[in-house]
């Protein structure tokens, strides 16, 4: 699986967008893009996933470049409970996979009031 | 509700003692996975099952054992051959299927050595 780079920090001010960056410009055409996050001494939790095309759900917007090389998470009004590790990790869509998983140290965000 | 449970919160070892971390969903999922976290490092895999009675090693599996003989199930031992046993070890799953699945975590045990 490709590797990502995230930035080690941002901030954010609540109820502004929160816009996290990945590169993976080494990603092949059947991997995916996975966000999760982390709240401190807790699990990561699923955010949200895309291939080619943008996504959104109830937790937050998956932008990704037409080249496929970088990606946006977006937190539409972040609030402070958004503070956590955000983790983007690319995977091959295939069976079985989730063990090749390459964990890379996040962006921790800090939401501020 | 559906999760998974991970038990105790906080656990502490003493020298040459083995400790068993538990690990339970009621996800009905296949696939089983224990993760280890240590500060300023990223989740490293430390065994994985696919299904019942069968698992692999990940890669930090030395000093570690599992079983897996409940779908259920998927206790993590932490031999006294692992020598820097203080981590954080996270639990996971994710169901089977066309693959690309998510992973659910539970909410990890701290470790600690006495």
């Amino acid at each position: 699986d490709a590797k990502t780079t995230q930035p080690t920090s941002m901030d954010c001010a609540e109820g502004r967008a929160a816009n996290l960056p990945c590169n993976h410009s080494t990603i092949s055409g059947n991997e995916y893009v996975y966000w999760y996050r982390q709240i401190h001494s807790q699990g990561p939790q699923y955010i949200i996933h895309g291939l080619k095309n943008n996504e959104t759900n109830e937790m937050a917007s998956l932008i990704i470049t037409e080249d496929r090389k970088s990606s946006t998470l977006i937190l539409p009004h972040a609030t402070l409970r958004d503070t956590a590790v955000y983790y983007c990790i690319v995977r091959d869509y295939n069976a079985g996979n989730n063990r090749k998983l390459i964990w890379g140290l996040g962006t921790s965000l800090a939401v501020n009031p | 509700d559906g999760g998974i449970t991970q038990s105790p919160k906080y656990l502490f070892r003493k020298e040459g003692q083995n400790v068993t971390l538990s690990c339970e969903q009621n996800l009905n999922h296949d696939a089983m996975y224990w993760y280890r976290q240590d500060p300023g490092q990223g989740l490293r895999l430390i065994y994985y099952s696919q299904i019942v009675n069968d698992f692999q090693k990940g890669d930090i599996a030395e000093g570690y054992s599992v079983s897996r003989e409940k779908k259920e199930s998927f206790p993590l031992t932490v031999t006294s051959a692992q020598k820097n046993p203080t981590a954080f070890y996270l639990c996971a799953s994710s169901p089977p299927g066309q693959g690309g699945e998510k992973l659910f975590f539970g909410s990890g045990t701290q470790l600690s050595v006495l």
